[in-house]
């Protein structure tokens, strides 16, 4: 199982990014997805979740209204459109999948960097 | 919401001593549903343990985990000078999962 997050970067509050997620070594299309953050110095937050089909979406309170998580299954690719950045959305984003079933986070891939700052 | 609390904060020991890292959830959920995780500096997060005390794949048996309810625990029988790490622990019973806020372990 392999994940690779891109699209990080310095982003103004206010504006916008887009991150993405080439996943690679399971059946992408069968998996529900998670994409997972860590402030500087900070603990693990969950961010958003997407269902295997794309047919549902859930968000942590703090990223509600202004991101949005979605999915390309024919690129094996995971998205999230991040909009009306906050300095406090400064974080490494890792995109995150229960590959073997289980509920559990067994694949995470490396993070990208988003800080958000004038 | 379901929320998680990991005592202490930091645990401070030696090579070779045992560590006893404590995680509760403030509603009692299934143990089929907690896992603990191991982080470096600069690396993502490794998953250790699911549905409370299952090891995953390549986690060496040092490392077990136990409880139920709203009481769960991690235990390092001997530590190896690369168990220093800071441990979260994580509920998922639902697609909205929480995690702890983590527990240090240095070295004394």
């Amino acid at each position: 199982v392999q994940l690779v997050e891109s699209g990080g970067g310095v982003g103004q509050p206010g504006g916008s990014l887009r991150l993405s997620c080439a996943a690679s070594g399971f059946r992408f299309s069968s998996y529900g997805m998670h994409w997972v953050r860590q402030a500087p110095g900070k603990g693990l937050e969950w961010v958003a979740f997407i269902l295997f089909d794309g047919s549902k979406e859930h968000y942590g309170d703090s990223v509600k209204g202004r991101f949005t998580v979605s999915r390309d299954n024919s690129k094996n690719t995971l998205f999230l459109q991040m909009n009306s950045l906050r300095p406090e959305d400064t974080s490494v984003y890792y995109c995150v999948v229960a590959s073997a079933g289980r509920g559990a986070f067994d694949a995470w891939g490396r993070g990208t960097v988003v800080t958000v700052s004038s | 919401e379901i929320v998680l609390t990991q005592s202490p904060g930091t645990l401070s020991l030696s090579p070779g001593e045992r560590a006893t890292l404590s995680c509760r959830t403030s509603q009692s959920i299934s143990s089929s549903y907690l896992a603990w995780y191991q982080q470096k500096p600069g690396q993502a997060p490794r998953l250790l343990i699911y549905g409370a005390s299952s090891r995953a794949t390549g986690v060496p048996d040092r490392f077990s985990g136990s409880g139920s309810g709203t009481d769960f625990s991690l235990t390092i029988s001997r530590l190896e000078p690369e168990d220093f790490a800071v441990y979260y622990c994580q509920q998922y019973t639902t697609s909205r999962v929480t995690f702890g806020p983590g527990t240090k372990v240095d070295i004394k």
